[in-house]
């Protein structure tokens, strides 16, 4: 039972070049989310997913996109990273009520 | 709109002596959970406590505690006897029931050092 784990651990991308984060859990959570956490601040959340198929907007989803097209995996897209976008990543799944994280992606646009 | 305030940025402590980390909460709704994580300095958020708002006793978990008080709008955080293995980021965190998907929003955050 891993939990919940993140895919890459670290990445450097360059100004204007895509990627995207794997987020897998093994819980059989309904739902998952992303959130970001930089340097003072608390985690902010990028957008969720209450289950297979679906997704929704959380506070600050520009400049990301996300699929849920199975259960198990939530996918972060960034389509033109921004310098704006370094930070660390992390990925979680619920239930009841609490949320349950994964270790993080620290990535950095230069 | 929800809100978790902890002012307290950073609190330095020495080995053995108590710290109490403050929270303070804003919401309209009538039902909602309040959280506290720990983030280490290996960066993982574990999962430290979860409280419904119907459930105002206070709780112990061997050296932690939490005081939960609606009157003040407030989910207070003890460490009594602090080692230098709770240093570490803290966040309190609330989640409405009416809000959709079980969203939390996180305070920023009160950073522990525990000194030898």
């Amino acid at each position: 039972n891993a939990g919940v784990t993140q895919t890459p651990k670290f990445r450097v991308l360059k100004t204007g070049q895509s990627m995207t984060l794997l987020c897998a859990q093994d819980m059989n959570h309904e739902y998952m989310y992303w959130y970001r956490q930089d340097p003072g601040m608390g985690l902010r959340l990028i957008h969720y997913s209450v289950g297979e198929g679906t997704t929704a907007k959380g506070e600050v989803p520009d400049g990301y996109n996300v699929s849920r097209l199975k259960k198990q995996n939530f996918l972060l897209g960034l389509e033109s990273a921004a310098p704006s976008q370094t930070s660390v990543y992390f990925c979680a799944s619920s239930w009841r009520e609490a949320q349950y994280f994964g270790p993080g992606t620290r990535l950095t646009v230069t | 709109a929800q809100k978790v305030t902890q002012a307290q940025t950073e609190i330095s402590v020495v080995e053995k002596e108590d710290v109490t980390l403050d929270c303070v909460y804003e919401t309209r709704d009538t039902t909602y959970y309040l959280f506290w994580y720990k983030q280490p300095p290996s960066g993982e958020l574990v999962f430290l406590i979860r409280r419904n708002s119907f459930d105002e006793q206070n709780e112990i978990s061997g050296r932690y505690s939490w005081n939960f008080q609606k009157s003040t709008s407030s989910f207070n955080f003890t460490i009594t006897a602090s080692q230098v293995v709770d240093s570490a980021v803290y966040f309190c965190a609330l989640s409405e029931a009416q809000a959709a998907g079980n969203k939390l929003t996180f305070g920023g955050g009160t950073r522990v050092l525990v000194k030898p």
